[in-house]
């Protein structure tokens, strides 16, 4: 089976500037995943989504930070305005259900640099 | 909220030698799982090991084994026979039971497989 895809792979901007990124899960997922990877730190949960209602987002920087899963299939995050500590690595991970149960695929993520 | 620690940054071993990643993670919750991923420089995400709490038997995969003290609450992983193509970072993670839960990642270890 295909994998998670993710565009761009690399991408930089100056602060102020906007960012989308593009991820498209593997066929069937219905859970897909946003996280944020900080150099020298672990991923973090950004946002989940089941199908295309959002289930978590308590951890997305709202102000600035916003994603959509139109149609429960691809999935867009956009930055707007960035600042330069959103540098880091953004992940893309979907799963067939959500839970314990349903293992979590990743994408190769976008490496993002803010100047 | 569960907090999940590594405390090697960096690791080095030699080819065929065997080496131990060390985890270990804080939590009130009494079912959940534990998880091993490798991010090479490709940085996708790859499931390694994972260790049900409610299972005393330590997970095995291949090379790949676990020392899990749920008391001591501690989850390292062992890498038998190291070869070069385990060279990656190496994060362990923390989830919950149940639909609602998210993962948790440490802050890994980036292990060397040297000739």
């Amino acid at each position: 089976e295909a994998g998670v895809a993710q565009s761009p792979r690399y991408k930089i901007i100056e602060k102020r500037q906007s960012v989308a990124f593009w991820c498209n899960p593997i066929s069937g997922h219905a859970t897909l995943y946003w996280y944020q990877q900080i150099l020298g730190q672990g991923p973090k949960l950004l946002i989940q989504f089941q199908n295309n209602g959002v289930v978590d987002d308590s951890q997305l920087p709202k102000d600035r930070f916003s994603a959509e899963r139109l149609k429960g299939v691809d999935s867009t995050l956009k930055i707007q305005p960035a600042k330069l500590e959103d540098s880091a690595v953004y992940l893309c991970a979907s799963s067939l259900l959500p839970g314990i149960n349903s293992p979590l695929h990743f994408g190769n993520g976008t490496r993002l640099t803010v100047t | 909220a569960q907090t999940v620690t590594q405390s090697q940054p960096e690791m080095s071993v030699q080819e065929a030698e065997t080496v131990t990643l060390s985890c270990t993670y804080d939590t009130s919750e009494s079912n959940y799982y534990l998880f091993w991923y490798k991010q090479p420089p490709s940085r996708q995400m790859i499931l390694v090991i994972r260790q049900e709490a409610y299972k005393q038997q330590n997970a095995t995969e291949n090379r790949f084994s676990v020392n899990f003290q749920k008391a001591a609450k501690s989850f390292s992983l062992k890498i038998s026979d190291s070869q070069l193509g385990d060279t990656a970072m190496y994060f362990c993670a923390f989830i919950p039971t149940g639909t609602a839960s998210k993962l948790t990642f440490g802050t890994g270890t980036r292990l060397q497989v040297t000739l």
